[in-house]
Formats: C-alpha cells, sequence, structure tokens
C-alpha cells in the first residue's frame, strides 16, 4: 500500500529536549516536505528536499532542521523545542512539488 | 507568490448542498487543488481541476474555476455527516520554485 508514515503520532516533551519526528514513504517519490498545521493558518511548509542530499528553507524554518540520506526517509529535528513549535506536523511526498502530495497522519507535538 | 484565502467555518444541514470557496492570486497556478482533512487524519486529495477547465465533476463533487475572478469553488451535493471535515484549497505558486499553497482550510460542519 503507498503511504507515507510518521512517528511518533503524539508527543509531549520539555523546553530544549532535542526530538526527533521520522517520516518514510513508499512511493520513490523525489520531492518530500514537512508543514506545520496551526488554527487558521492553514500549512505552512517548513522544509522541503527536492531528493536525496537536496535540501532547503521552506515558510517557517527556524528551529528545525531536516536531513535526506535516504530517498524515502525525511527526519524533523528540533534541537531545542520551544512552547511556540507545539503544533501538528505532517510530511508530505510527491513526485514534483507541483504535483499532488500525499501526506502522512500528523505528529502532535506539544511543548512544554 | 501564491496566496491562497478561504473562509473558515461552513455549517449546512444534512441533504443539502455545501459551496466551500477560495480565491487565489497566482494566475499562473496550472493546478489547483482540493483536499479532505477528516479528524485526526492527515489531508487526501479530493479532486482537482485544470486551469484550462472551467468545471469539473466528480460524482458529488463539482469544481468551479472562474479564471477572471481568480475564484475557486467546490460544491457537495447531498451533503452526509460523513463530509464534516476542514476542506483546502491548494495553487502552486509560481514564486522561486513550483510548489503548492494552500489556503488556511475551511471547516464543514454537517448538522441534522
Amino acid at each position: 500500500e503507498a503511504q507515507v508514515t510518521q512517528n511518533p503520532r503524539y508527543l509531549i516533551t520539555v523546553t530544549g529536549k532535542k526530538l526527533t519526528v521520522t517520516c518514510s514513504q513508499n512511493m520513490n517519490h523525489e520531492y518530500m516536505s514537512w508543514y506545520r498545521q496551526d488554527p487558521g493558518l492553514g500549512l505552512r511548509q517548513i522544509y522541503y528536499s527536492m531528493n536525496v542530499e537536496v535540501t532547503d528553507k521552506g515558510d517557517v524554518p527556524e528551529g528545525y532542521k531536516v536531513s535526506r540520506k535516504e530517498k524515502r526517509n525525511f527526519p524533523l529535528i528540533l534541537e531545542s523545542p520551544s512552547p511556540n513549535q507545539t503544533s501538528l506536523y505532517f510530511c508530505a511526498s510527491s513526485s514534483a512539488p507541483q504535483y499532488e502530495q500525499y501526506f502522512g497522519p500528523g505528529t502532535r507535538l506539544t511543548v512544554t | 507568490g501564491e496566496d491562497v484565502e478561504q473562509s473558515l467555518f461552513l455549517s449546512v444541514r444534512e441533504g443539502d448542498s455545501s459551496v466551500i470557496n477560495c480565491t487565489y492570486t497566482d494566475s499562473s497556478s496550472t493546478y489547483l487543488y482540493w483536499y479532505k482533512q477528516e479528524p485526526g487524519a492527515g489531508l487526501q486529495l479530493l479532486t482537482y481541476i485544470f486551469s484550462n477547465m472551467d468545471m469539473k465533476q466528480d460524482q458529488r463533487l463539482t469544481v468551479l474555476l472562474n479564471k477572471k475572478d481568480k475564484h475557486l469553488s467546490l460544491r457537495i451535493a447531498d451533503t452526509q455527516t460523513g463530509d464534516s471535515a476542514i476542506y483546502f484549497c491548494a495553487g502552486v505558486s509560481s514564486g522561486g520554485y513550483n510548489k503548492l499553497i494552500f489556503g488556511a482550510g475551511t471547516r464543514l460542519a454537517v448538522h441534522p
């Protein structure tokens, strides 16, 4: 089954404690991206990757890092989380950025 | 770049038609998309329309595109409680690189 998986689905952590949210897709997509969803703001892109070892900032990259060492995986790293990073995070993949995006189920992060 | 706007909330009675509206700014968008987000889930593509089309019908869904006014709408006929969700419209931004820009989402509530 074609899918994008994310882990964990729910995470509560404290300020400053480094965390990683994993994302994996099985569709051999070259393009992957991370979004955060906040009420009234829709989806805002954090980082994206056009291919292995090619990543770039989206609209709201501050406080986040990513890596793309393999085509299928695109982890999101918060080196020192802060409460304003409390949000719902989605990973997505696609054959190209302007085409249909396939979304993961989301990770709800709470930073206290 | 692209800006996509939509109203945040719509309430309809079961069996009525729902119309969700969206306006966009970037007229170069080749495709325009509608995504559906059910509670606790990621976004899933509902339908899309090519920019050279005025209308697309898919079972209970009708998408209308007014290129002159840069207005996109999604009509759901015979709305059911299972249609309760958040609906996002998305267009392709020509600024920087071609990527999807999402509206803030319209929460559709269907009541008996």
